[in-house]
């Protein structure tokens, strides 16, 4: 699975967007991009993943860059309680790739 | 409905000391995973089951650690001989199966082991 490079930290106030950048600059064509955050002493919780196209959850939108190297996660309006870890990874969806690699993510932390 | 459980949510224990996770997947799932994290990375992974039997071992650090599932639904990490580098958080995944797109991964809250 191709290597993914975040920032190790990032503020954001509430209330307003919080934009998560990833590089994937080795990224295969057939590995889609996954987002997951860990919030304090909780496990991983799965928030959206996609393959080229831009994608939009309850949760938060996806804008993949047309060449695949990069992506951001956004979330519109973020609150206190988006304070938390987010990882991006990339993982081909094949029989027998099932192990997320997670890096050290970028700690967002929402301000009041 | 009921999300991953884990027992204990803490599990302290001495050096040389055998301790065994339980994790209780979503209902129906047939995919299940282990990971550890320790203090300020990411979860690393340590192996995958489709049902009973394990499809992916190849994070397991060393043949001091074990994992069963023997009815394709609770599984059991198993760590003999514990060392203090052991301690770390044991998060357990299950998902739907095991290929996209069913393969979204839901995580339980964590066992917290220490080895003093």
């Amino acid at each position: 699975d191709a290597k993914t490079t975040q920032p190790p930290s990032m503020d954001c106030a509430e209330g307003r967007a919080a934009n998560l950048p990833c590089n994937h600059s080795t990224i295969s064509g057939n590995e889609y991009v996954y987002w997951y955050r860990q919030i304090h002493s909780q496990g991983p919780q799965y928030i959206i993943h996609g393959l080229k196209n831009n994608e939009t959850n309850e949760m938060a939108s996806l804008i993949i860059t047309e060449d695949r190297k990069s992506s951001t996660l956004i979330l519109p309006h973020a609150t206190l309680r988006d304070t938390a870890v987010y990882y991006c990874i990339v993982r081909a969806d094949q029989t027998g790739a099932n192990n997320l690699f997670f890096g050290t993510g970028t700690r967002l932390t929402v301000i009041p | 409905g009921a999300g991953v459980s884990q027992t204990p949510s803490n599990k302290v224990t001495e050096k040389g000391k055998y301790v065994e996770l339980r994790c209780d997947p979503i209902s129906g799932h047939t995919a299940l995973y282990w990971y550890r994290q320790s203090l300020g990375q990411g979860p690393e992974f340590l192996i995958y089951f489709q049902g009973t039997g394990a499809a992916d071992d190849s994070g397991l650090p060393n043949d001091r650690f074990f994992a069963v599932r023997p009815e394709g639904s609770v599984s059991t990490l198993k760590i003999q001989r514990t060392e203090r580098g052991d301690s770390a958080v044991y998060l357990c995944a299950s998902s739907l199966f095991g290929v996209a797109p069913y393969n979204e991964q839901f995580f339980g809250p964590g066992t917290r082991l220490t080895v003093l």
